[in-house]
């Protein structure tokens, strides 16, 4: 099985840094993902990283550490819109599928 | 991204009936769904994993005969919440799944449902 671990809730003004961490266990790694889900709607794909290092996209990065079971999701130049929750999630293989386990979430919330 | 649809997009209904959820992938083949449940403020439960052709695999405390779930065509998968109750409240969404590539998953945009 698997557990996640990130902080429940984050806060930051409009144009900061903010970094949400996830600490994971499980007995069989295939890679973390991250997911932005707004109030109401469906949880999106941010990115992933299935090898150690930083993976970029735009306003936004997510590193992994294989060796700490650790991985961070990096917002910069935040902005209003931002302010949402953000869940990383892990996959064990079972049988012949990969399942995802998501993290509780970190809600974001982006001050003016 | 792929696209995802869900139908319907909220439901409210009486205790005791049976609710049934439309999944479907427009542009990709699923081969796997995978449908959660999430709880206001709470994360994305696995309650089961299906793939085309076969019988859904459940998580454990998820009661297989209260959510059936149909797996017929690549393209389509039901959930069937049946003698629905209030504590079956909740967020579903599906996300399905094709051959290629793991790093990124779908999600459709998930049904509302309300048992009064």
């Amino acid at each position: 099985g698997q557990s996640l671990e990130q902080p429940s809730e984050v806060t930051a003004v409009e144009g900061a840094i903010v970094q949400i961490n996830c600490t994971y266990q499980t007995s069989g790694f295939y890679g973390l993902s991250w997911y932005q889900q707004h109030d109401g709607g469906a949880p999106t794909f941010l990115s992933y990283n299935g090898l150690d290092g930083l993976e970029e996209t735009g306003r936004f990065s997510s590193f992994l550490s294989r060796s700490d079971s650790y991985g961070y999701l990096l917002l910069q130049e935040l902005q209003m819109k931002d302010s949402a929750s953000y869940f990383c999630a892990v996959r064990e293989k079972s049988g012949g599928s990969y399942i995802p386990t998501f993290g509780r979430g970190t809600s974001l919330i982006v001050h003016p | 991204g792929a696209v995802v649809s869900q139908h319907p997009s909220w439901v409210i209904c009486k205790s005791g009936t049976s609710v049934k959820i439309e999944c479907r992938s427009l542009d990709f083949q699923a081969t796997t769904m995978f449908w959660y449940r999430q709880f206001p403020k709470q994360s994305l439960m696995l309650m089961a994993t299906s793939n085309e052709g076969s019988k859904a695999t459940y998580e454990q405390g998820v009661e297989k005969d209260k959510f059936l779930i149909n797996h017929a065509s690549l393209t389509l998968s039901t959930l069937t919440v049946t003698s629905a109750h209030p504590e079956d409240s909740s967020f579903y969404i599906c996300s399905p799944k094709g051959l290629a590539g793991l790093e990124t998953q779908y999600f459709g945009p998930g049904t509302r449902l309300l048992v009064l």
